[in-house]
């Protein structure tokens, strides 16, 4: 299986802040045929299903606001929150869909201070 | 407008069968390229992907519930099925069903299961 491990494991922000939380996989999400990576990252607020905000690791599902920033490649990555809001607060999961069984890492729970 | 929901039992006892449904709307589960997977997080925990169907009935099971799991689906009437024998403690969870084209695109509200003698 895919290990995919991210940290840190918990942050607090104050919000307008930029914050950086980090994905790492036990090997390369990168498909050579295509020249993409097939990781995803969910955004789970309390109390509510995982919600995709962005998939092959740099695109922004539509209606995620541009503020939340997927970057990285092979078996780093990153989720960038450039200005954080007061609704960012959530637990937020990074997920390898490049082979079966699919991944997730153990999320990154954001607190706003 | 894509919607999945999720339903099942609320509660059963261990070694029982766990029967889930997941209806959905907004799409077929026969155009190509189509899936749903199950996902399950126990309370307070992380995430665990447990199977996946896709639109050619291709289907993958997380190696680790062995032998337990049976995924299905009935396309006209746009439903997948979760089947998980035996089940124990271990299986108490929120389960969730997706769609999925890259990752899990849109998500049910998921259903708790609550195993218990």
């Amino acid at each position: 299986d895919i290990v995919m491990t991210q940290t840190p494991s918990s942050q607090a922000v104050s919000a307008g802040e930029k914050v950086t939380m980090s994905c790492k996989s036990s090997q390369s999400l990168l498909y050579s045929e295509n020249k993409k990576n097939y990781l995803a990252w969910y955004q789970q607020k309390p109390g509510q299903s995982p919600k995709l905000l962005i998939s092959w690791a740099s695109t922004r599902e539509s209606g995620v606001p541009d503020r939340f920033i997927g970057s990285g490649s092979g078996t780093d990555f990153t989720l960038t929150i450039s200005s954080v809001q007061a609704e960012d607060l959530a637990v937020y999961y990074c997920e390898q869909y490049y082979d079966t069984p699919f991944t997730f890492g153990s999320g990154t729970k954001l607190e706003i201070k | 407008q894509v919607t999945l929901k999720e339903s099942g039992p609320g509660i059963l006892q261990p070694s029982q069968t766990l029967s889930l449904t997941c209806t959905f709307s907004g799409f077929s589960l026969s155009t190509y390229g189509m899936g749903v997977g199950w996902i399950r997080q126990p309370s307070g925990k992380g995430l665990e992907w447990l199977a996946n169907i896709w639109w050619d009935d291709d289907k993958y099971y997380n190696p680790s519930l062995k032998n337990r799991l049976t995924i299905s689906k009935d396309t006209s009437n746009n439903q997948a099925f979760l089947k998980i024998t035996n089940v124990d403690t271990a299986d108490t969870a929120t389960y969730y069903c997706a769609r999925i084209v890259s990752g899990g695109d849109y998500w049910g509200q998921g259903v708790m299961v609550t195993v218990s003698s």
